[in-house]
């Protein structure tokens, strides 16, 4: 199985500040590679497919790059409903995996 | 509007069982393959098994292998999960989603409902 680390498990940010994320692959991915938001009590709603694709409504705030095994989420300026936690998942190969999460915290 | 309703969720004994349903509303189930995808108490998400857009064929977690069965009915629009001899690792949340991309299964996810719960406890 594809193994997805994501680092950091948590960061702490202010409003109006840059954020990155990062997601990395035990093997390369190629640019099977998609992003999630999820709130408390709520399902996962996709950000981003294909590494860099942004899903329907997805603010250009949200943004990817990377490829193989190595990949970024960066959210350019942090609104207020951008507090949540991130996973990244490979569709690559089966079976599909997904990384631990990061909690994007208010600073 | 596409909404994705999960239910069956409950409280059961370890070695019991349980039968999850996906009601879809707002698109045709039998032009997609839809999954479901599992989210343990304050855990992440692990993915669970995959049905073909006509239900011909399966892919299934190693976890839960022999144990779980994914199947749907397209003409009542609905996805479902036969859960059985399950145990504590299994308790969680139950989401289904839709299969987005063209590569049957290997595929981004669209999420749509709130889950439902499952808890394994003695």
């Amino acid at each position: 199985d594809i193994v997805m680390t994501q680092s950091p498990a948590t960061l702490s940010v202010s409003p109006g500040e840059r954020a990155t994320l990062f997601c990395r692959a035990s093997q390369s991915v190629t640019g099977y590679l998609t992003w999630y938001q999820q709130k408390p009590g709520q399902a996962p709603r996709l950000l981003l497919y294909g590494v860099s694709t942004r899903a329907t409504d997805i603010p250009a705030r949200f943004s990817g790059s990377g490829s193989g095994t190595e990949f970024t989420l960066t959210i350019s300026s942090l609104q207020s409903e951008d507090f949540a936690v991130y996973y990244c998942q490979q569709y690559n190969s089966w079976p599909l995996t997904f990384g631990g999460g990061t909690r994007v915290e208010l600073k | 509007q596409v909404q994705l309703v999960e239910s069956g969720g409950d409280a059961i004994q370890p070695g019991g069982s349980l039968r999850l349903s996906c009601a879809a509303s707002g698109f045709a189930l039998s032009d997609f393959g839809m999954h479901w995808v599992r989210q343990g108490p304050g855990k992440g998400l692990e993915w669970v098994a995959f049905n073909r857009y006509d239900g011909t064929s399966a892919n299934y977690a190693e976890s839960v292998k022999g144990r779980f069965t994914i199947y749907r009915d397209n003409s009542q629009n609905t996805l479902y999960l036969e859960v059985d001899s399950l145990t504590v690792d299994d308790t969680g949340v139950y989401f289904c989603a839709k299969d987005l991309s063209p590569r049957n299964g290997l595929s981004w996810l669209g999420f749509g409902g709130p889950g439902t719960l499952v808890t394994v406890s003695s």
